[in-house]
């Protein structure tokens, strides 16, 4: 299978402040690239799905201002968490789909803290 | 809309012991595709099977197997002789076909204990 990137792994930051995660797709061009949420003990939730070079979709309920994505290239897709709190606290993980695929593939996910 | 229902939320067994996670699904789609997936405790998501909808063969990889029903909408994973390295949680997800549509439903989850 295809190999998908993100990074960071973890990352703790304090109430306010602005957290970039990064989603790569090593070896394979993404043109469609998905960002879910997990909350603990919860299942994973789409937060929204993004096409190289265009506006993300987002789901309802997922504030578009707070949670910027941008998918500016084939191989990268990032999710900026806006003036985060505490409650943005929780797992966050992409996927990728290229044309070449029949399924996306998932990254490593990051663990958010906000303290 | 797609909707995943994994009924079992914690199953505990003693190893050795043959499990069965159960996942129902729904979808209006003629065309899809069935997975599960391995979450152990450090978070990242295991990939372990993907079905589509026009192969209703049962699977069998080692101990793991998955038995498919598309009369009763019904995608159900078989561990055998369980092992205490199973001990997870464990996804079903349903996706449409192809780009777009590969975004993943997923079902809640079953946490598995696998006790020595």
């Amino acid at each position: 299978g295809a190999v998908v990137s993100q990074h960071p792994s973890r990352v703790i930051c304090k109430s306010g402040t602005s957290v970039k995660i990064e989603c790569r797709s090593l070896d394979f061009q993404a043109t469609t690239m998905f960002w879910y949420r997990q909350f603990p003990k919860q299942s994973l939730m789409l937060m929204a799905t993004s096409n190289e070079g265009s506006k993300a979709t987002y789901e309802q309920g997922v504030e578009k201002d707070k949670f910027l994505i941008n998918h500016a290239s084939l191989t990268l897709s990032t999710l900026t968490v806006t003036s985060a709190h505490p409650e943005d606290s929780s797992f966050y993980i992409c996927s990728a789909w290229g044309l070449e695929y029949t399924e996306a593939f998932f990254g490593q996910g990051t663990r958010l803290t906000v303290v | 809309a797609q909707k995943v229902t994994q009924a079992q939320t914690e199953i505990s067994v003693v190893e050795k012991e043959d499990v069965t996670l159960d996942c129902v699904y729904e979808t209006r789609d003629t065309t899809y595709y069935l997975f599960w997936y391995k979450q152990p405790p450090s978070g990242e998501l295991v990939f372990l099977i993907r079905r589509n909808s026009f192969d209703e063969q049962n699977e069998i990889s080692g101990r793991y197997s998955w038995n498919f029903q598309k009369s009763t909408s019904s995608f159900n994973f078989t561990i055998t002789a369980s092992q205490v390295v199973d001990s997870a949680v464990y996804f079903c997800a349903l996706s449409g076909a192809t780009g777009a549509n590969s975004k993943l439903t997923f079902g809640k989850g079953i946490t598995l204990s696998v006790r020595p």
